[in-house]
């Protein structure tokens, strides 16, 4: 099955700084990459996905870049804003078989944006 | 629009008593999935469901976890008897059908489980 790896675990920066949050996957078969954010004590909620037929998608202050050769993807937010505290997941799919809608979540980043 | 209804929110049980959670999706979505999510970690698939079907229950432990979807709508999720390594967070989430193009998964608050 799927396995995805997250770094780094967490991630400190001052306002208005960017941040860059690092995911590889393991199955080459994988075509749908989402990053979910998770307030304290909230649900996950996604903030933008990218498909395997595209590098580089873009939503405002986020972006998620896809490097399916090397099996990575990161996200990319500008201009960091204290509300951007939280943690981040980054996700990849089961694109086989009957376990094809599964979702294979990373460890999580814990982002901390300091005033 | 109701998300991804969840209850209870919280749960204290003591080790080897059963705990049920129930979970009502967002209205029209047939896919229905139960997480788990340890403190500090990413969710991980318990279950799957296409309408009342479970179609992948590969990491549910079988020997004490139950769930199931009567009438594809909603679900439970059971646990009986309870461990202690079962204190987690226990997240439902729903989907339009899947297609080979995934789409969004809609997660609910989370029922906290705390075993005594």
């Amino acid at each position: 099955g799927e396995n995805v790896e997250q770094h780094p675990s967490t991630l400190s920066v001052q306002e208005g700084d960017s941040a860059v949050i690092k995911c590889t996957y393991s199955d080459s078969a994988s075509n749908y990459f989402p990053w979910y954010k998770q307030e304290l004590g909230k649900r996950p909620q996604l903030i933008i996905d990218i498909r395997s037929n595209v590098g580089e998608k873009k939503d405002q202050r986020i972006a998620v870049t896809l490097n399916k050769t090397a099996k990575h993807f990161s996200l990319h937010i500008t201009e960091t804003q204290p509300e951007d505290s939280a943690v981040y997941f980054c996700a990849a799919n089961d694109a086989g078989g009957t376990s094809y809608g599964k979702l294979t979540f990373g460890q999580g980043t814990i982002l901390t944006v300091h005033p | 629009e109701a998300g991804v209804v969840q209850s209870p929110r919280y749960k204290i049980i003591e080790k080897k008593q059963p705990v049920a959670f129930w979970c009502n999706p967002i209205s029209g979505h047939n896919t229905l999935y139960w997480y788990l999510q340890n403190l500090g970690q990413g969710p991980e698939l318990l279950i799957r469901y296409e309408n009342e079907e479970a179609v992948d229950d590969s990491q549910l432990p079988k020997d004490r976890f139950s769930a199931e979807r009567l009438k594809g709508v909603d679900s439970t999720l059971k646990i009986q008897p309870a461990e202690l390594g079962d204190s987690a967070v226990y997240l439902c989430a729903s989907s339009f059908r899947l297609t080979r193009d995934h789409g969004e998964l809609f997660f609910g608050e989370g029922s906290r489980l705390t075993v005594l």
